[in-house]
């Protein structure tokens, strides 16, 4: 079936470094690319998403990127605190009717 | 996102046990969705509904049931629960046709069949 991979599973930086999370999905047709942050015992909440008409989108320290060539998309977080330390979802819509499939999630640590 | 509650929070139960989990929402969504989080697997569809008459499955139906009672309000039904449904469980919400395809979680549901 139609799947979205999601690397790394667990990614641990020095505050003040750079983390940036991969994706790639398999329906050519996937038209929109939200990333979620799940902190510990919350619910997901969109953070930054992405349609397939744009390359690139900005929100201070979060960027994404989409690359629909290679279907790949990353999430880039810049200047890491430790309260960005959560778990990073991707996802991609797919056919039929443009659910959301979901990565398998990232999680990752900002140390003092 | 008080928009979106779920009841309940938590819940234990045993094998072979009928469980009902619900979800409301007051955001005048018409698509409503139910996830399940399992640790490692992501957040995987169960079921989703684009409006009271239409309702889907998704890639994990099995062992599942819904109910759209209202346009406000999805149920989530398991009819004879089994271990392997223990899980976190998501209820989700998102407008049709908005510019954007976002979709509003509500809090969760950690159910635990023995």
């Amino acid at each position: 079936g139609e799947n979205v991979e999601q690397h790394p599973s667990t990614l641990s930086v020095q505050e003040g470094d750079s983390a940036v999370i991969k994706c790639t999905y398999s329906d050519s047709a996937s038209n929109y690319f939200p990333w979620y942050k799940q902190e510990l015992g919350k619910r997901p909440q969109l953070i930054i998403d992405i349609r397939s008409n744009v390359g690139e989108k900005k929100d201070q320290r979060i960027a994404v990127t989409l690359n629909k060539t290679a279907k790949h998309f990353s999430l880039h977080i810049t200047e890491t605190q430790p309260e960005d330390s959560a778990v990073y979802f991707c996802a991609a819509t797919m056919s039929p009717f443009q659910k959301l499939v979901f990565g398998t999630g990232t999680r990752l640590l900002v140390s003092p | 996102d008080a928009d979106v509650t779920q009841t309940p929070r938590n819940r234990i139960t045993k094998t072979g046990k009928r469980i009902m989990l619900e979800c409301s929402q007051t955001k005048g969504h018409d698509r409503m969705y139910w996830y399940r989080q399992d640790p490692g697997l992501g957040l995987r569809l169960i079921y989703y509904s684009f409006d009271v008459k239409d309702i889907n499955k998704g890639e994990i139906s099995d062992g599942y049931s819904v109910s759209r009672q209202a346009q406000a309000k999805f149920s989530l039904s398991l009819e004879s629960a089994i271990p392997n449904q223990t899980a976190l469980y998501f209820c989700a919400t998102r407008i049709k046709d908005s510019g954007t395809n976002e979709q509003f979680f509500g809090p969760g549901t950690r159910l635990t069949v023995l």
